[in-house]
């Protein structure tokens, strides 16, 4: 199984401003992904981080908005850029199991609340 | 396009009883379904995961049935507890040419009340 832990765990920003979220990994994995769970609404990829190379946006989403950074192979961060009241939700970091296993393992999330 | 579709949507059950989620969902092509438990700030947690060939997996008080033919898939829980008190999420997956997509449904918020 991975440990992963992100920070930080809660925010309250105000709009205009942005917001980088960490995310760490007790192993090395190749791809790093990050999701959105607004309020009441299932979870929504926003984009895969690949240690090396640029990371893959999901449609509705764009590197302006949510650039990522992926140093090595256990740690990324994600910023929210330029927020706005709809930008509040929480945000989290999840990595897939090893080679041939289907599990996937998600962080504690990031509670972000724009005023 | 992909969906999940979960019921209920919230479910309020006294300790002790049992329950059951309902998931269908129209994702191609399959690959396997999932089961997410998502405590009250914390990240989904995975119960069961399913392939196509298996219609039946426990996790001790957790019992996941899929039917691929009809495309739904049900969580069953036995002897709730307080702890169970979580959102509920059915997760399923699909797989092209190696890539595998994700669809998230919305969950099933259950409440056990003492």
């Amino acid at each position: 199984s991975a440990v992963i832990s992100q920070k930080p765990s809660r925010d309250i920003c105000q709009r205009g401003t942005s917001l980088t979220i960490q995310c760490q990994v007790d192993s090395q994995v190749t791809m790093m992904f990050w999701y959105r769970q607004q309020p009441g609404q299932s979870l929504t990829l926003i984009a895969t981080a690949n240690q090396g190379s640029e990371a893959t946006y999901e449609s509705g989403f764009v590197i302006d908005k949510f650039p990522i950074s992926r140093p090595n192979l256990t740690f990324s961060t994600l910023t929210v850029s330029n927020m706005s009241p709809e930008d509040s939700s929480i945000y989290l970091c999840s990595v897939k199991g090893g080679p041939g296993s289907y599990e996937q393992y998600f962080g504690p999330g990031t509670r972000l609340t724009v005023t | 396009k992909n969906q999940v579709e979960q019921s209920p949507q919230s479910l309020i059950i006294l300790e002790g009883k049992n329950c059951t989620l309902q998931c269908n969902y129209t994702v191609s092509p399959f690959s396997n379904l999932r089961w997410y438990k998502q405590d009250t700030g914390r990240g989904p947690v995975s119960l069961t995961i399913m392939t196509f060939s298996e219609n039946t997996k426990s996790n001790g008080r957790y019992t996941a049935t899929l039917d691929a033919d009809t495309k739904q898939s049900s969580l069953h829980i036995t002897a709730s507890q307080l702890s169970d008190s979580a959102s509920y999420i059915c997760v399923v997956s699909a797989t092209n040419f190696g890539n595998e997509k994700l669809t998230f449904g919305t969950g099933t918020r259950l409440t056990i009340i003492p």
